[in-house]
């Protein structure tokens, strides 16, 4: 199995510029999640699908954030424009099912800064 | 009241020692509990699933759950330096009126196990 795969790794771009993040869950799995990590707030959860379908969108910072799921194959999460503030690793997320005894696999995460 | 509360260490201990981790959680409707280990520059990967009150072992690892005191603890016995990173405590609850959950994690707490 490949995992949750992310791309890209690394992203540096200048402040205003719009960002494109993409993910592809691991196949089977049927809830795709979008996190943020920083040193001050830690793992914060940005947005979750379930069966393409955007289901808690709560954590998403403000209308410069949008999230899609157009298939059960592929994510992706756009920021524009984008913000110093920004800057932080995002992580996908996937899991079979979203009750609540499933446990999430993560991706190796994208790294943003934003100048 | 944050969802998690984790000590954020760091928690330094000698190699061959027990690790003691602990996670309170503010949610009594709160169901599955779990701990995901995270090393610098990489993404969490779970541990351990705990999801009625007791203990559980895996290994060299033991998670504790108390629902009434709503409190989860990892302890991690004859700690090795490649135990060495930051544990992260992880809630799900199911939204009331639906049986799809949402994770919460905690800040993490940051092990170095020394030689």
């Amino acid at each position: 199995d490949a995992g949750v795969i992310q791309s890209p790794r690394h992203e540096v771009t200048e402040m205003g510029q719009e960002v494109t993040l993409r993910c592809k869950p691991i196949s089977g799995h049927n809830s795709l999640f979008w996190y943020r990590q920083t040193m001050m707030r830690g793992l914060e959860l940005l947005i979750y699908f379930n069966n393409n379908v955007p289901i808690d969108d709560s954590g998403m910072p403000e209308d410069r954030f949008s999230a899609k799921m157009p298939n059960a194959s592929f994510s992706t999460l756009k920021i524009q424009p984008s913000e110093p503030r920004d800057s932080a690793v995002y992580f996908c997320a996937s899991s079979l099912g979203a009750g609540a005894n499933s446990p999430l696999h993560f991706g190796n995460g994208t790294r943003l800064t934003v100048t | 009241q944050k969802e998690v509360e984790q000590n954020s260490g760091p928690l330094s201990v000698p190699e061959g020692a027990i690790a003691s981790l602990n996670c309170t959680y503010s949610d009594r409707v709160s169901q599955s509990f779990f701990w995901y280990r995270q090393y610098s520059g990489k993404s969490p990967e779970l541990i351990m699933s705990i999801y009625s009150n007791g203990d559980k072992e895996d290994g060299r690892f033991t998670a504790q759950l108390n629902k009434a005191s709503q409190y989860v603890s990892l302890l991690i016995r004859d700690s090795q330096p490649s135990d060495s990173a930051t544990y992260l405590c992880a809630v799900n609850r199911r939204a009331r009126g639906s049986t799809l959950g949402r994770l919460y994690f905690g800040r993490g707490t940051q092990l170095t196990v020394w030689p």
